[in-house]
């Protein structure tokens, strides 16, 4: 594997699942992020991790919970959602959080029925 | 707070077509900015970058200057093709002082580019 990964690709879950998505990163980064990218909105930073510190939380409701073990690794759990919580959810990778170039994943397809 | 407006979209183009796709930003520092493209499917990649004003950013032949004096950061290419059917982000950078690795996006600009 290369680069960034995301899994799953396609996601469907009710409102009171329990579900996380998983993000992996093969590039020797220290800084991993995830998005949210809704249609006709732009991309919205929800948390960034630094060393497996977690340096940035854009008021993001607790429903949305981020865990960061390594510095390869990213998972995003979730629980209670609502439907308009259904998006693109992209995972991105860099050298550093300064202004540093970020390499996005594909993104997992959310769906919450 | 920090922001960037692209034009709308959709842009539709016929192939060999000169492209332009507006972007202005707003910030209190100096940021660094981007253009970022999202082919269908797929996740953003780095397009091309610019750290300061009056660098010109390019790749695959499209280009973008770091205007400071009109906040902008326009996207150009001088002969599309139809594999350059995308979406496109302009994005800027928090200063590298601030640590926070934060990119602010515009709202995105699809481009169609017809044969």
């Amino acid at each position: 594997e290369t680069g960034v990964t995301q899994t799953p690709r396609h996601l469907v879950m009710g409102m009171t699942n329990k579900k996380s998505l998983k993000c992996e990163q093969h590039l020797g980064h220290n800084a991993m992020y995830w998005y949210k990218q809704s249609a006709k909105k732009p991309l919205e930073l929800m948390f960034v991790y630094s060393l497996e510190e977690r340096v940035e939380n854009n008021s993001v409701p607790s429903r949305f919970s981020p865990e960061c073990p390594n510095s390869s690794h990213l998972f995003l759990h979730l629980h209670t959602l609502q439907p308009e919580d259904s998006a693109l959810y992209l995972c991105a990778s860099s050298y550093g959080t300064a202004s540093y170039e970020q390499y996005f994943g594909p993104g997992t397809r959310l769906t919450v029925t | 707070g920090d922001s960037v407006t692209q034009m709308e979209g959709p842009v539709t183009l016929s192939e060999e077509a000169f492209l332009t796709i507006n972007c202005t930003y707003t910030a209190t520092g100096y940021p660094s900015l981007f253009w970022y493209v999202q082919y269908p499917g797929e996740g953003l990649q780095l397009l091309l970058k610019a750290t300061k004003a009056d660098d010109k950013g390019s790749n695959k032949g499209f280009e973008a200057t770091y205007r400071k004096e009109t906040t902008s950061f326009h996207l150009e290419k001088g002969s599309v093709q139809v594999s350059d059917s995308a979406v496109y982000f302009c994005a800027l950078s928090d200063p590298p002082s601030s640590n926070t690795g934060k990119l602010i996006f515009g709202q995105g600009t699809t481009l169609q580019v017809k044969p």
